[in-house]
């Protein structure tokens, strides 16, 4: 079936450092899905990124969708930036069912 | 952003009785769904909607009922609860755009079942 990657599993940060997260899927995606879950909290939709490049504060997401691929950039990681970090890609066939990644756990230090 | 609610936040049932847990979207949305989290699994899809008066199977839906009396409503019911059930729960809502769509979740339901 259809998988999601996400690597690395977890990252530790100083604060001020930039993190980058990848994402990797194994069939193409037609919408991709970055989300932030804060410890013992919900998924907040961070950004939807089918293809190119998009911006929303210090976040900047990448995908090839070719090459099965996307990117998340932190630029100056905050100590309130930790928690992990999820992706998500619609099935094939079934788009409105989501396939999630096992995540990024990111701990930012001060 | 759409705004989705859950009620109750935290559960505690004992095993054998039955749980219902709420949802609720003010945004309109077609599609809802319901997840649960737990380590090692990741987000597992329970029932999802397409809108009022539809339930679908998920993946995992033994155990489990739906119901989406509204287009703003959802719930998920354990008749039977047991304590393999003890997670936390997300409900969730998308427009239904198909494979340009966007999931919004609620703030989760942790449930206890002894």
């Amino acid at each position: 079936g259809q998988q999601v990657q996400q690597s690395p599993a977890s990252l530790v940060l100083q604060e001020g450092e930039n993190a980058e997260l990848q994402c990797n899927f194994s069939s193409t995606a037609t919408q991709l899905q970055w989300f932030y879950q804060s410890p013992g909290g919900s998924l907040v939709s961070l950004l939807s990124n089918p293809s190119g490049t998009k911006h929303t504060g210090r976040l900047t997401s990448t995908t090839v969708t070719k090459e099965r691929r996307s990117s998340l950039h932190i630029s100056s990681s905050q100590t309130t930036d930790s928690g992990t970090y999820l992706c998500a890609i619609p099935r094939s066939g079934s788009f409105n069912k989501l396939t999630f990644g096992a995540g990024t756990r990111l701990a930012v230090c001060p | 952003e759409a705004a989705v609610t859950q009620s109750p936040r935290n559960k505690v049932a004992v095993t054998g009785g039955k749980v219902t847990l709420s949802c609720n979207q003010t945004n309109n949305h077609n599609n809802m769904y319901w997840y649960r989290q737990d380590t090692g699994h990741g987000l597992r899809l329970i029932h999802y909607s397409y809108g009022a008066g539809s339930t679908e199977k998920g993946d995992i839906p033994d155990g489990y009922k739906a119901s989406r009396p509204s287009q703003e409503n959802f719930s998920l019911i354990l008749e039977l609860a047991t304590p393999s059930q003890t997670s936390v729960y997300f409900c969730a809502s998308g427009k239904g755009l198909g494979n340009q769509d966007t999931q919004y979740f609620g703030p989760g339901t942790r449930l206890l079942v002894l």
